[in-house]
């Protein structure tokens, strides 16, 4: 059984940093492309990151290149995101999915982040 | 950036009935569409990939179609369980992006 368990959200200040992690079990992780995607309260789904197989290749929306970097320890069958200078905009939930051709087949449960003063 | 302009926002469907939600997309997307269903509270759930291929465990009720920019997830039969938001998402090329969400409720 596939299985995606984020960590890591919380509440934090604009400006500080924190670090995501997905958890991932039941199939052969280093096979697939991972990705992250984010949901404001209240609001629609929004893609955030995506990380080839073996890590050399990443993908990022306009609004976080430069704050947002994307990682994954195939080792540990984990996936990260790093998330620096965080912004009020940036309070969503996180889902970590795993990617079988550019669209999502099994997502995680998803973890808060909350940034506020 | 693709554009994703899904369509109509909320509808409210009755038990059995046949209800459509629609995706066009701001250029030509090769079929690379894929349709979710999203709980109150929960993650999403793959319904439909590459336009009109179920995802195993999905009801046969759930099927989509379409091509070039325009495509379409019917549910043949309204059920109390399929009550949710629905979301479309292009996977053509990054940035990935999703429709702005259907919100579905029994009548």
């Amino acid at each position: 059984e596939v299985q995606l368990v984020e960590s890591g959200g919380g509440l934090v200040q604009p400006g500080r940093s924190l670090k995501l992690s997905c958890a991932a079990s039941g199939f052969t992780y280093s096979n697939y492309v991972m990705a992250w995607v984010r949901q404001a309260p209240t609001k629609g789904l929004e893609w955030v990151a995506s990380i080839s197989t073996g890590g050399g290749n990443t993908y990022y929306r306009d609004s976080v290149k430069g704050r947002f970097t994307i990682s994954r320890d195939n080792a540990k069958n984990t996936l990260y995101l790093q998330i620096d200078s965080l912004r009020s905009e940036d309070t969503a939930t996180y889902y970590c999915a795993k990617d079988r051709g550019l669209f999502f087949d099994y997502w995680g449960q998803g973890v808060m982040v909350t940034v506020s003063s | 950036d693709i554009q994703m302009t899904q369509s109509p926002p909320s509808l409210s469907a009755s038990l059995g009935e046949t209800v459509s939600i629609e995706c066009r997309a701001s250029e030509d997307i090769y079929s690379n569409l894929a349709w979710y269903q999203q709980k109150s509270g929960k993650s999403p759930q793959l319904l439909i990939y590459y336009a009109s291929s179920l995802q195993d465990g999905v009801p046969s009720r759930f099927s989509g179609s379409g091509s070039g920019t325009q495509y379409s997830l019917k549910i043949s039969g309204m059920q109390p369980e399929d009550e949710g938001v629905y979301y479309c998402l292009q996977g053509s090329k990054y940035p990935l992006t999703f429709g702005s969400g259907t919100k579905l409720e029994i009548k």
